[in-house]
């Protein structure tokens, strides 16, 4: 099993709707982090968590550390909101574990 | 302010070469992050520096090292290349460790080993 896993593994959504991708974990953490890679390969570091809620623009990263869980909502989604995100964990001796990653896809 | 700049963007090598890749961390920041994205596989955590050292390496073969220079960039060797080091090789970097900083991303350097 897996240390990281997100779900879904792919999501299609029309432009407008909310969008939530689900990260469960299994290790012990000290941070966790919601990536964008694009086409391409470029990556883009959405936020970091320890604990709580997060929210820039029309993003937003929540936490549980009890339940080892986070989710990632995009709201009024967008078509430029198509790319991947990943959820990576950063353990305590700062090595990290990714998921697999979700793969968003907005149509117009 | 310069990103995370990683050289070459594109790099072809046959199998049994070596491989360098280039990292220059945002300035200020020390630690450089080395990571693999295979195709089909998802991103893997390779090595960690800091302030000159390795402080933690992933899963991998030794003939994966690397070292981080005085002014904090960083090289990544892979010696004895394999056709399954066919990869995008991608860098980050964040502020002195141990505060855990958001990571900064470059655009990586793609692999292809034949």
């Amino acid at each position: 099993k897996n240390e990281v896993e997100q779900s879904p593994q792919n999501l299609t959504a029309q432009e407008g709707e909310f969008i939530t991708i689900n990260c469960s974990y299994s290790v012990g953490i000290s941070a966790l982090h919601w990536l964008q890679q694009h086409p391409g390969g470029g990556i883009v570091s959405l936020f970091m968590l320890s604990s709580g809620k997060k929210k820039h623009g029309r993003l937003i990263a929540t936490i549980n550390i009890q339940e080892k869980h986070s989710s990632l909502h995009i709201t009024a989604s967008h078509p430029r909101d198509s790319a991947v995100y990943i959820c990576a964990v950063r353990r305590n001796n700062n090595d990290m574990r990714f998921g697999a990653g979700t793969r968003l896809t907005v149509k117009p | 302010e310069a990103g995370v700049t990683q050289s070459p963007t594109h790099l072809i090598k046959t199998r049994g070469q070596q491989a360098t890749l280039r990292c220059s961390p945002i300035s200020g920041h020390t630690s450089v992050y080395w990571y693999q994205q295979a195709l089909g596989l998802g991103l893997q955590f390779l090595l960690w520096y800091d302030e000159g050292e390795e402080r933690n390496r992933g899963n991998f073969p030794p003939r994966f090292s690397g070292r981080q220079f005085p002014n904090y960039s960083s090289e990544l060797n892979v010696n004895a290349l394999e056709l399954e080091d066919s990869a995008l090789y991608l860098c980050a970097s964040g502020a002195r460790a141990p505060t855990h900083s958001p990571l900064h991303f470059g655009n990586g350097t793609r692999l292809t080993v034949t």
